[in-house]
C-alpha cells in the first residue's frame, strides 16, 4: 500500500498563477483533509470531505477550492496564487466514525512545498 | 469553534530526563485528543490518543493525561532519547464533527 501520496512535492508559482495539488489514498478512507503548515501556526484545516462528492470549509478556506470526484482522490486548487499562500500543504485521510472501529487516526501525505513569488 | 493552545513552543531536555507538553481546549464537547509527532522534513504521525472516558493512557515511554474539568491534557515522555527530538502537536475533536483542531506545536530537542 502506498498510503497517502501527494503530487507535486515542490512547486514555485508567480502571483496570479493557478495550480492544482493532487492527493490520493489507497486505504478506502471516507474522510480526506487538506491542511497548510506555517511556522509557529501548527496545522490549519483548509477544506475537508466526508465522502465522494461532498466537501466542506475548514478554518482557512479563502483562496482555495477543492473537489472529490472519486473516493480515493482529493484535489486542492489555487485559482490565483498569492504570496500569503506560500506554505507546506499536507493532505490526510481517515476512516469515518461509523467504520473506524477503534482507530480515528489521520494518515498524512508527505507534503507539498509551495512558494509563491 | 474549538481553540487549542499548546505550551511550551520549544523545549530542550537532557537525554534521559522527562519532557512534558501541555494543551488546553475550549470546547467542552470535545472528547477525542490525539498527539502527533513530526520529525524534521517528515509528515505528522499519530503517537498516542485518549478519549474523554479515561483519564490516562500509557504506551511504553509516552503517556497522556486528561483533565476534563480543567479542559487540559498533557503528553509525558520519560527516559528521553535523541530520536524523540521532533515537533509534537496536540489536537482535539468532537466525535461526529469529523475535524481535528491542532495546537501550534512544540519543538522538543533532546540534548545528548
Amino acid at each position: 500500500n502506498a498510503g497517502v501520496t501527494q503530487t507535486p512535492k515542490f512547486r514555485v508559482l508567480k502571483t496570479g498563477q493557478s495550480m492544482t495539488l493532487l492527493c490520493a489514498q489507497d486505504m478506502n478512507h471516507e474522510y480526506m483533509y487538506w491542511y497548510r503548515q506555517d511556522p509557529g501556526m501548527g496545522l490549519r484545516l483548509i477544506h475537508y470531505s466526508v465522502g465522494e462528492g461532498t466537501t466542506a470549509k475548514g478554518e482557512v478556506p479563502d483562496g482555495y477550492n477543492v473537489s472529490r470526484l472519486k473516493k480515493q482522490n482529493f484535489l486542492l486548487g489555487l485559482e490565483s496564487a498569492a504570496p500569503s499562500q506560500t506554505s507546506v500543504y499536507f493532505c490526510a485521510s481517515s476512516y469515518s466514525i461509523r467504520t473506524s472501529g477503534n482507530s480515528y487516526e489521520q494518515y498524512f501525505g508527505p507534503g507539498t512545498r509551495l512558494t509563491v513569488t | 469553534g474549538e481553540n487549542v493552545e499548546q505550551h511550551p513552543s520549544t523545549l530542550s531536555v537532557q537525554e534521559g530526563d522527562s519532557a512534558v507538553i501541555k494543551c488546553t481546549y475550549s470546547d467542552s464537547a470535545s472528547n477525542y485528543f490525539p498527539w502527533y509527532k513530526q520529525e524534521l522534513g517528515k509528515r505528522p504521525q499519530l503517537i498516542i490518543d485518549i478519549r474523554s472516558n479515561v483519564g490516562e493512557k500509557k504506551d511504553q515511554r509516552i503517556a497522556v493525561t486528561l483533565n476534563k474539568t480543567a479542559k487540559h491534557f498533557s503528553l509525558h515522555i520519560t527516559e528521553t532519547q535523541p530520536e524523540d527530538s521532533a515537533v509534537y502537536f496536540c489536537a482535539a475533536s468532537n466525535f461526529g464533527n469529523e475535524k481535528l483542531t491542532f495546537g501550534t506545536g512544540t519543538r522538543l530537542t533532546i540534548i545528548p
